[in-house]
């Protein structure tokens, strides 16, 4: 299984402005993932971020609102930009493991917009 | 129709019991299928994979039944340990994404 970790754990930050999440994997991955969680709901996929192209979005998730990197194998980050109080969520990266389709995730970034 | 549907619960079980949660699915393409464990504010952890054949972890049984779209998990002899959220994932038809269940909780008591 891979270990991933996140950067930051939480973070309360004022409308308007843009919060940069980090997450890290132990091992080179394909497929890194990014996802949201609200409170008292299931996980909602944000993007798909593959190394060496762009994104791929789901439904109601836009480029410009959540841009995505991925600079190499074990990396990603996600930005929330222009943040409002229906951004506060918790946001989850994860990466696949050794069998198809089985993802393994990073702690979680608890974002707070105030 | 949900795309992966649960009963949230909860279910209140004494410690030492069995307790089952189900969960069907709409994509018939979908191939592949987890439970997931979810403590309150972490993130999810893989349970265990479904096979169409079922498997037995320990405690844990998993079955999948295809032409019904049905997955099932089955917990024996409850530990207090045991107290989470269960999700019940699947692949999306021949896609890498994942959909998640809402998730089913259990709260074992003493």
């Amino acid at each position: 299984s891979a270990v991933i970790s996140q950067k930051p754990s939480r973070d309360i930050c004022q409308r308007g402005t843009s919060l940069t999440i980090q997450c890290q994997v132990d091992s080179q991955v394909t497929m890194m993932f990014w996802y949201r969680q609200q409170p008292g709901q299931s996980l909602t996929l944000i993007a798909t971020a593959n190394q060496g192209s762009e994104a791929t979005y789901e439904s109601g998730f836009v480029i410009d609102k959540f841009p995505i990197s991925r600079p190499n194998l074990t990396f990603s980050t996600l930005t929330v930009s222009n943040m409002s109080p229906e951004d506060s969520s918790i946001y989850l990266c994860s990466a696949e493991g050794g069998k198809p389709y089985e993802q393994y995730f990073g702690p979680g970034t608890r974002l707070t917009v105030t | 129709r949900k795309e992966v549907e649960q009963d949230p619960g909860p279910f209140n079980v004494p410690e030492g019991a069995t307790v089952a949660f189900n969960c069907t699915y709409s994509n018939s393409a979908s191939q592949s299928f987890f439970w997931y464990r979810q403590d309150c504010r972490k993130e999810p952890k893989l349970l265990m994979s479904v096979y169409s054949s079922g498997n037995e972890d320990g405690r844990f049984t998993a079955q999948l039944n295809r032409a019904s779209q049905y997955i099932s998990l089955l917990i024996r002899d409850s530990k207090l340990s045991d107290s989470a959220t269960y999700l019940c994932v699947v692949n999306g038809g021949n896609t890498d994404k994942l959909i998640f269940g809402t998730g089913t909780r259990l709260q074992v008591f003493p």
